[in-house]
């Protein structure tokens, strides 16, 4: 089975920078994926990481440690609109490639 | 273009009805998801589909059953519903291995049943 541990929720001034973590414990790792949810919409993309390092997307970079089974997503510069719901999912080989979602952070971005 | 499509978006049940609940996609995906989110649960897999005219269970998949007669459609059946189904839920789709393999969520199904 596949572990995925968040914070739950944090709180951030408006341009400031958060950083949001995500460890794991999964077997046949397959990449990390980042969502952002807005309260009562769809989760939606915001990054992928399959190899170690940063990926740099914009205002959003999301790392990845394989070797410590742990994740990061840093948004930097934030806006009201980044009050969201940031969610870690991770992908194995067995089962079909399917993800599996960790609880979510709660991002609140205070003026 | 509309990507993946639920309906209803909403829908009241007394305990022991039944309903489904159909998700739509137009991007010509061969996985298929039916996840379940509830408060401090996160998104829970429920039932998914590597391709038409398959199926598999999830990590919640009891009380629930899925059919993919086509390959744009997955359809969630609640046979009895149950009170402990009160949950938001969401389709999602994804393309092949050679793509990133990013999930495309539908707008979702808010579910109460009484």
């Amino acid at each position: 089975g596949q572990n995925i541990d968040q914070p739950t929720e944090m709180t951030a001034t408006e341009g400031a920078i958060v950083q949001i973590n995500c460890t794991y414990q999964t077997s046949g790792f397959n990449g990390l994926f980042w969502y952002q949810q807005h309260a009562g919409e769809a989760p939606t993309f915001l990054s992928y990481n399959v190899l170690d390092g940063l990926e740099e997307k914009g205002r959003f970079s999301s790392f990845l440690s394989r070797s410590k089974g742990y994740s990061y997503l840093l948004l930097k510069e934030l806006q009201m609109k980044d009050s969201a719901s940031y969610l870690c999912a991770v992908r194995a080989y067995y089962g079909n490639n399917r993800l599996a979602f960790g609880k979510g952070n709660q991002v609140v971005v205070i003026p | 273009n509309a990507g993946v499509t639920q309906t209803p978006k909403f829908r009241v049940l007394k305990t022991g009805q039944s309903m489904t609940l159909l998700c739509a996609q137009d991007m010509n995906h061969e996985y298929m998801y039916w996840y379940r989110q509830d408060p401090g649960m996160g998104l829970r897999l429920i039932h998914y589909s590597v391709g038409e005219g398959t199926t598999a269970k999830g990590e919640v998949p009891d009380g629930y059953n899925v059919s993919r007669l086509k390959k744009q459609n997955f359809l969630l059946g609640l046979e009895s519903a149950a009170p402990s189904q009160t949950s938001v839920y969401f389709c999602a789709s994804r393309g092949g291995t050679r793509e990133t393999g990013e999930l495309f969520f539908g707008e979702g199904s808010r579910l109460t049943v009484l």
